[in-house]
């Protein structure tokens, strides 16, 4: 059982760039999240789906942009980098009814130069 | 809207001792979820134990305990038996109830722990 797979594990951007951080599940879950984790601040949420085709916004939104078009996939897009996106990010996914038990990705750790 | 503050942002403990991490949160509902994460070294969030407010009695989770003062919005964790893999960062988070609300979590900003061998 595979539970949550983000990938890329490590990625350096350029100020500018564009790129997508991949998240699947195969747990059959309703939602899905990302946080980011920046040193002493916790993890703060970013966008969160409660299922195929329903996007939300988190605490930080601002440079991202997320669509749910199936269960299982979650993709979140940084459409021009900016070093204050330098952090660690998480990928999320829960069954509702079982609140808040969050089943999280192994993280990206992205560098924005 | 809620928060979740965790004053100790190191503690260190002796293997085999007990420790205790302090959590409280602000919040005006009476139905919610209370939880700690653990962190270790290797990135991953693994869920430690989780607290459904309306239950008056404290979770367990083997070595693991919380000390649940819903009047005080008090969510400690205590740690019993401490071993080498408990060192990790421990978040304290927080979740409005209701089953078919929201996933979202609030966050603490974590206490790093260290066991000394």
């Amino acid at each position: 059982n595979a539970g949550v797979t983000q990938t890329p594990k490590f990625q350096v951007l350029k100020t500018g760039q564009s790129m997508t951080l991949q998240c699947a599940q195969d747990m059959n879950h309703e939602y899905m999240s990302w946080y980011r984790q920046d040193p002493g601040m916790g993890l703060r949420l970013i966008h969160y789906s409660v299922g195929a085709g329903i996007t939300d916004q988190g605490e930080v939104p601002n440079g991202y942009n997320v669509s749910r078009s199936t269960t299982e996939d979650f993709p979140l897009r940084l459409l021009s980098a900016a070093p204050s996106q330098t952090s660690v990010y998480f990928c999320a996914s829960s069954y509702s009814p079982e609140g808040g038990k969050l089943f999280f990705g192994s993280g990206t750790q992205l560098s924005v130069l | 809207a809620q928060t979740v503050t965790q004053s100790q942002p190191e503690m260190s403990v002796q293997e085999a001792e007990t420790v205790t991490l302090s959590c409280t949160y602000d919040t005006s509902e009476s139905d919610y979820y209370l939880f700690w994460y653990k962190q270790p070294p290797s990135r991953q969030m693994i869920l430690v134990i989780r607290q459904e407010a309306y239950k008056q009695q404290n979770a367990t989770e083997n070595r693991f305990s919380v000390n649940f003062q819903k009047a005080a919005k008090s969510f400690s964790l205590k740690i019993s038996d401490s071993q080498l893999g408990d060192a990790a960062m421990y978040f304290c988070a927080y979740r409005s109830g209701g089953q078919g609300g929201s996933e979202k979590l609030v966050f603490g900003k974590g206490t790093k722990l260290t066991v000394n061998p």
